[in-house]
This record gives structure tokens, C-alpha cells and sequence, in this order.
């Protein structure tokens, strides 16, 4: 069993450039999860998909920010025009809809100049 | 609105030491899930425990304890004989169970215990 994997592992960008970052999940796992996590803090919720339906969105998530899951498989989180503010670990979780544990990848570390 | 509060920002102990991270949390619904995660300085979440709110046995699993009292909203995390290698921040989080789409919703996590043992 393979676990998430997310790429890039960091990035690094100058503000006002866009950014897309990707989460392979489980591969039985039909929900995905981002959240951002900056330092000090504990993981906050950005957005989840049941298969490639998306379900909930936070207000977190600005207008800037789009995620994606095509075919119910990997998904993909766009930032448009960085801001400083968005440096962050971008963090993708999976897990099956029966249960509620969800497993996280490694992460994505951005750094907006 | 879920909330979960971990008043302990960091823990030092001594290698063999006995240490408890504290976990209270808030929620309105009577159905929810309990989860603890590690995350040690690589950065990777590491699932360790969850627990339904039905169900307040408390769990053993090696060195780690876990004690859920509904009646103080506390869902506290003991390790004993702690090692080097448990040094870590720890998360609490807290999940309500969504009855249309069959769980799986949105974690609230704590702002973290980090615990530091030394030899």
C-alpha cells in the first residue's frame, strides 16, 4: 500500500506568479483533502472531494485558489497571483468514505519572495 | 463550531520519562471522531489513533495510552517510557460525522504539543 505522495516537495516563487502543486492519494481512497499548515499551527481544512466531485470549500480557500480532481484520481491546487501570505505547507490526506481516518502526504512547501 | 484546545505549546522530558499531552475539544454534535496525529521535524503527518464518540474505552497500543472522558471533552494522550525518537509535535483533531455522506468530513486540529526528550 502505497501512501500519498505530493509534488513538488518545496516551492519556491516570486509573489505574483501562479503556482499548481499535486496529490497522488491512496489509490483506493475515492476522498481527498487539502489543508495549509504555517508555522506554529495545526493543519487548517481548504477543501475535499468525494471522487472528482468537489464537496466543501472553507472560506479560507480564496478566489485565487482552485483545486481540481479530473477522473477521481490525483488532484491539483492552483494558486494564482502568490502573495506573500500564501507561504505555507500545503498538506493532500485520503481516506475512503466508509471511514474517517485520514492519511496525509508529505507535503508541499511554499515560500512566496 | 468545532474547536480543539491543546494549552500545552511544548513538553521537555527526560529519556524514560512518563509524559501526557492534553486534548479538551468543542462540539455541538453528538456523533464525532477523535483522532491523534505525530509529526516529527520531516513534516509528515502520521496517523496514530481514532476514536468514535461512542466509544470511550480507553486504548492501549504499546508505550501509548489514550484516555477519552466525554464528561470533561478530553481526549488525552499518555506515553510511557518516553524515548528520543518520540520527539515530535503532536496534534489532536476532532472530525464530525456527516450522516448524508457517511463521515469523512473535515478535521479541526489543535495548534500542537511539541515534545522534546533528552538523553
Amino acid at each position: 500500500d502505497t501512501g500519498v505522495s505530493q509534488n513538488p516537495r518545496h516551492k519556491i516563487t516570486k509573489r505574483g506568479q501562479n503556482v499548481t502543486f499535486r496529490c497522488d492519494p491512496i489509490s483506493e481512497h475515492n476522498r481527498l483533502y487539502w489543508y495549509r499548515q504555517t508555522l506554529g499551527q495545526g493543519p487548517e481544512f481548504l477543501t475535499y472531494f468525494q471522487n472528482e466531485a468537489q464537496l466543501e470549500k472553507s472560506r479560507l480557500l480564496s478566489d485565487r485558489f482552485s483545486a481540481e480532481r479530473p477522473k477521481g484520481s490525483f488532484s491539483t491546487l492552483e494558486i494564482q497571483r502568490t502573495e506573500q501570505g500564501d507561504s505555507a505547507m500545503y498538506l493532500c490526506a485520503s481516506g475512503r468514505a466508509s471511514t474517517d481516518t485520514q492519511y496525509f502526504g508529505p507535503g508541499t512547501r511554499l515560500t512566496v519572495l | 463550531a468545532q474547536k480543539v484546545t491543546q494549552a500545552q505549546t511544548e513538553i521537555s522530558v527526560v529519556e524514560k520519562e512518563d509524559v501526557t499531552l492534553d486534548c479538551v475539544y468543542e462540539t455541538r454534535d453528538t456523533t464525532y471522531y477523535l483522532f491523534w496525529y505525530k509529526q516529527p521535524p520531516s513534516g509528515e503527518l502520521v496517523f496514530l489513533i481514532r476514536r468514535n464518540s461512542f466509544d470511550e474505552q480507553n486504548e492501549i497500543s504499546g508505550r501509548y495510552s489514550w484516555n477519552f472522558q466525554k464528561s470533561t471533552s478530553s481526549f488525552n494522550f499518555t506515553i510511557t517510557a518516553s524515548q528520543v525518537v518520540d520527539s515530535a509535535v503532536y496534534f489532536c483533531a476532532l472530525s464530525e460525522s456527516n450522516l448524508y455522506t457517511g463521515g469523512g468530513n473535515k478535521l479541526t486540529f489543535g495548534t500542537g504539543t511539541q515534545l522534546k526528550v533528552e538523553l
